[in-house]
Order: structure tokens, then sequence, then C-alpha cells
């Protein structure tokens, strides 16, 4: 079955620690997207990707980054510079964003 | 600049009531507007979503909703919620591009059976 694999489920990291969550599609998407959800504020963007080897920033990209080097894959590094970094942390892909996202299960990061 | 407003943050309805969620957006260009929905444990899903054509729009599970230009809005609506509604519904705008969606907050819903 075609979908959006996000890994681990369950995060955790000790403060001024990186960590990288994972993400894969196999729906021969183009356009990929790092969402943070938080409680009472939605779906807030971090970062996208349009194309391989290419990536915005989003509305909330400091403290975080990105790579796309395959079609498939676009790893969210969360750096020790974001200053709140505990959040539940959803991708997407989307072939068309006319037709609205796919979206993975997303990965529970908590910085103990 | 680009936004979108959820007013509801939580509703609690009793099952076989109606529903109406309210979605209000700020964009200056061509809209395209979705709802989606994510029920407990699960993966956000598209409930319904408008681009042009007939403001009213039907959606999966019997879900609708109404693009109103003039009031900026887009609820959705459900004659006769069921214990299984229960979940957290996401309003969405898409910008001309499509380079970036716009999220609500998100409203909870809790239908008592």
């Amino acid at each position: 079955d075609g979908g959006i694999t996000q890994s681990p489920k369950y995060l955790f990291r000790k403060e001024g620690q990186n960590v990288t969550l994972s993400c894969e599609q196999n729906l021969n998407h183009d356009a990929m997207y790092w969402y943070r959800q938080d409680p009472g504020q939605g779906l807030r963007l971090i970062y996208y990707s349009q194309i391989v080897n290419d990536f915005q920033k989003g509305d909330i990209a400091e403290g975080y980054s990105v790579s796309r080097e395959k079609k498939e894959s676009f790893p969210l590094t969360v750096t020790s510079a974001q200053k709140n970094p505990t959040a539940f942390y959803l991708c997407a892909s989307s072939i068309l964003q006319a037709d609205g996202y796919t979206f993975g299960s997303g990965t529970r990061l908590t910085v103990v | 600049a680009q936004s979108v407003s959820q007013h509801n943050h939580h509703v609690i309805l009793s099952e076989a009531a109606s529903l109406e969620l309210g979605c209000n957006y700020s964009y200056g260009g061509t809209v395209n507007l979705f709802w989606y929905v994510q029920y407990p444990g699960q993966h956000l899903q598209l409930l319904l979503k408008y681009f042009s054509g007939d403001p009213l729009v039907k959606g999966i599970k019997g879900f609708e909703a109404e693009f109103i230009k003039s009031k900026f809005s887009f609820n959705l609506r459900k004659p006769s919620v069921q214990w299984s509604d229960t979940a957290e519904y996401f309003c969405a705008l898409g910008s001309d591009n499509f380079n970036k969606f716009y999220f609500g907050s998100g409203t909870k819903l809790n239908v008592k059976p």
C-alpha cells in the first residue's frame, strides 16, 4: 500500500542534542512538507520541498533543518537551537497541492 | 497576510444533533479550501475540498461545507452527528500557487452517545 511512513512514533531527546525525524513516501509525490502540531495552535509549516535538492522555509523554520536528496525522503533535524522542540511533528506529501495532502502518522518528540 | 480562523475550539454534542463548525479565512488571491479530520490516534484525513464552482461541497461520511465568498467563510456541517464523528477538525486554505497550506487551530468535537 502506498503511503507516508514516519519514524519513530515516539522520540525522547536530551536538551542540547540534535535529533532527526524520518519521513518516507512511496506515493511518487513531488512535494513534501513538515508541520508542527501544538495544542490549540493547529498545524504550522516548518519546511517544504517541491522537488529534489530544493526546499523552502515555512513559517517556523528557526531551529530546524531538512534535506531532500531523494524524492521519497524528507528528513527533519530538530537542532539544539530550537527553543521549544517538544511537539507532535507531521510529515505530508502531495502530487498536486490542489488535491490536498496525504499525511503521515506523526512523531511525538519530547525533550527531557 | 493569509490566515484561517476556527472560533470553536471545543464542541460537545449529543448523537443526532446537527453540527456546524465555523471557518473564516483571510486571503487576497484565489481560494482553495479544505476540511481535514483527525480521529483519535489516526492520520489527518481529507474530508472535503473546494476549488471553484458549486459553493456547496459534499464530502465523505455525510459532511458538507459551504463557501460564502462575501463572508470569507467555509463552514462545515453535518445534519446528524454520530459518536464516531468524535475527532479534531481542521480547516485549511491552499495558496494560489499551492506552495503552502494554512491551517486553522482546530476544533475538537466530542459526541456523546
